[in-house]
């Protein structure tokens, strides 16, 4: 299958600071990614779905000025959690969407956010 | 909103069984992807099929879309299958995906 990076893979920092998380398709150029967010023992949940060259779509509950995506090519998307708190501690993992007739998601290995 | 269920939540077998986890959901959709998720928590997918029935090694994915049920079998299951599996049917113009709460698989050598 094709082959999604993040980073970085584990991020430990202190309550207040931003955190910025990277998706990169390494296969194909990818107009939509989506950020998903899963706690502990828990089924992933949809944060937003980037779009390449426009504003992110976020679900209902998810603040925008809080999780910033930005979607700037069509092989990276990053995703910023703006001053962090320990609430926000979780495993964020990215999706790319292989469309055309497939409509494939692939996913990304994830990342482990800690806030202290 | 689509509405998710998966079962067995929780489900343990000795090596060489074969395994059956189920998926109903409540919408319409335009695919259902299972998926595996390992401790390390990295998300791999397993199949998508939109209809019928597919195969892939010791794994087989079959859909009833009129039911809005779908299944994963895994024959003569081993100690590396161990993992959650994961229901996500695909809706919306966007391909979102809704996500059941899982399956832990365990398996005993």
């Amino acid at each position: 299958g094709a082959v999604v990076s993040q980073h970085p893979s584990r991020v430990i920092c202190k309550s207040g600071t931003s955190v910025k998380i990277e998706c990169r398709s390494l296969d194909f150029q990818a107009t939509t990614m989506f950020w998903y967010r899963q706690f502990p023992k828990k089924s992933l949940m949809l944060m937003a779905t980037s779009n390449e060259g426009s504003k992110a779509t976020y679900e209902q509950g998810v603040e925008k000025d809080k999780f910033l995506i930005n979607h700037a090519s069509l092989t990276l998307s990053t995703l910023t959690v703006t001053s962090a708190h320990p609430e926000d501690s979780s495993f964020y993992i990215c999706s790319v969407l292989h469309g055309g007739s497939s409509d494939t998601q692939y996913f990304g290995p994830g990342t482990r956010l800690t806030v202290l | 909103k689509n509405e998710v269920e998966q079962s067995p939540q929780n489900l343990t077998a000795q090596e060489g069984e074969f395994i059956t986890i189920n998926c109903s959901y409540s919408v319409g959709i335009s695919a259902l992807h299972w998926l595996q998720q390992h401790p390390g928590g990295g998300i791999v997918s397993l199949f998508m099929l939109s209809s019928g029935k597919k195969k892939h090694g010791r794994l087989i994915a079959t859909i009833n879309i009129q039911e809005k049920h779908s299944s994963l079998h895994i024959t003569a299951s081993h100690p590396r299958d161990s993992a959650v599996y994961i229901c996500a049917p695909s809706s919306g113009s966007a391909r979102q995906l809704t996500f059941g709460s899982g399956t832990q698989l365990t398996v005993l050598p």
